[in-house]
């Protein structure tokens, strides 16, 4: 089974400067890594994942991510935020052999001006 | 390209009711998938479809049902409704085999109120 844990329920953060949301997942097999951004009243965007291959994934809306297998962690980063970040952050895991994605709680991400 | 669309956008039901909603997957995949979100939380896999066939099922009794078309449409049903049903539903629908990587592409969702 999976599981995964989004270490801060909510992030404030300032606009311009840079921003980690952080997340742990757990798994005895192997899995895909996700990020998805949830704007209100609305679904679901992929931001990122990982599938294999260089550690260090570059998403949309200069997002980036970071696996870390020893450490089981997924962190999200972004250098420079803007007010149109504000939304609700979620990190989810995959088993490459199966079927069933499973979600974080979510961040919720405040960029203030 | 078309995207995952949802509808009703917004339903009201009373408990004990039935609720049907409905999904067009994006065309070409040929599984779909359907989350609950209830407030302040990550969504919870009930179920996946692959060609009209039920693929897994979460933590989810069976009054919790779907169907799957050939024309990339999908339905959720939901019988005797409760008021812990209140939520966001929504669709996801993705690719098989290799190359997809079970990357999924979400509808907006259904809210659904139960009262």
């Amino acid at each position: 089974a999976q599981s995964v844990t989004q270490l801060d329920s909510q992030v404030p953060v300032f606009e311009e400067a840079p921003v980690e949301l952080r997340c742990n997942y757990s798994s005895s097999v192997s899995v895909y890594l996700f990020w998805y951004v949830q704007y209100p009243n609305q679904g679901l965007q992929l931001l990122l994942k990982y599938l294999s291959g260089s550690t260090l994934v570059k998403g949309i809306n200069g997002f980036e991510a970071e696996f870390n297998k020893s450490q089981t962690s997924f962190h999200l980063r972004k250098p420079s935020v803007h007010i149109s970040d504000t939304a609700e952050y979620f990190c989810a895991v995959s088993p490459t052999g199966g079927f069933k994605t499973i979600f974080g709680a979510g961040t919720r991400l405040f960029v203030k001006a | 390209e078309t995207g995952v669309t949802q509808s009703p956008t917004h339903l009201i039901k009373t408990r004990g009711q039935q609720v049907t909603l409905r999904c067009s997957s994006q065309s070409g995949h040929n599984t779909v998938s359907w989350y609950q979100q209830a407030l302040g939380q990550g969504p919870q896999f009930i179920f996946q479809y692959y060609r009209e066939e039920e693929n897994g099922r979460g933590n989810f009794p069976p009054r919790f049902s779907g169907l799957q078309f050939p024309n990339y449409s999908s339905e959720l049903n939901v019988n005797a409704l409760e008021l812990d049903d209140s939520a966001l539903y929504l669709c996801a629908s993705s690719g098989a085999g290799t190359g997809y990587h079970n990357e999924q592409f979400f509808g907006p969702g259904t809210r659904l109120t139960v009262l």
